[in-house]
């Protein structure tokens, strides 16, 4: 089975301030994923990345690949207190791109 | 907008109770998928289905069974209910048959006391 480990699994900020979330594995992925779960909701896709070494930005969002495609960051720029929330990766590999979700990092962003 | 809906956000079952979760979609998709959620475990596979009336294991099977009698819904079953299947329970649905850049339904949280 393929881990896919979160780190920080917890994170308290004040609203404004930059923080980075990492999502790593020993394995390769053909593609990742990043979600954000609110409180009470299921996961909403944010992005795909699927080239190494590719960045993506959503707005204040920044989503990087590994260069090997075995691990990702996910950069926050003056953090809002709409960020708040669950942050997962998930990472797809095999012949039919089975997807392994990471543990999850636990944002909360303080006004 | 595109929907998948879960038939109740909250149950509460007795042990050794039946217990049927209900999954639709609204975009016409072939492949479905229920996870379980716990703490500091993340998302866990338990079924999936890539086509009406075919199923297949995910990762965590045992104590669950699923139906797909129609494309739009995918049902999950807990066929005697105990108190370690107590959980947030996820359905989604993809494009892609190993579950990539899917959608979810809201969640049903389930305790079984």
């Amino acid at each position: 089975t393929q881990l896919l480990e979160q780190s920080p699994q917890f994170l308290s900020i004040q609203e404004g301030e930059n923080l980075t979330v990492y999502c790593n594995s020993s394995s390769v992925f053909s593609s990742l994923q990043w979600y954000r779960q609110e409180p009470g909701e299921g996961p909403v896709l944010l992005v795909t990345v699927v080239t190494g070494g590719e960045v993506k930005k959503l707005k204040r969002l920044t989503f990087q690949f590994g260069d090997a495609r075995k691990d990702s960051s996910l950069h926050i720029t003056a953090a809002q207190t709409g960020d708040t929330g669950l942050y997962l990766c998930a990472g797809a590999s095999g012949g039919y791109q089975k997807v392994t979700f990471g543990t999850g990092t636990k944002l909360q962003v303080i006004p | 907008d595109v929907k998948v809906t879960q038939s109740s956000r909250y149950l509460v079952k007795r042990t050794g109770e039946k217990v049927f979760l209900e999954c639709v979609q609204d975009m016409d998709h072939e492949n479905m998928f229920w996870y379980r959620q716990d703490p500091g475990l993340g998302l866990r596979l338990i079924y999936f289905s890539y086509d009406v009336k075919m199923k297949e294991k995910g990762d965590i099977p045992e104590g669950y069974s699923v139906s797909r009698e129609k494309k739009e819904r995918f049902s999950l079953i807990l066929e005697s209910a105990s108190t370690n299947q107590t959980s947030m329970y996820l359905c989604a649905s993809s494009l892609h048959r190993g579950g990539t850049e899917a959608f979810f339904g809201q969640g049903t949280r389930l305790t079984v006391v």
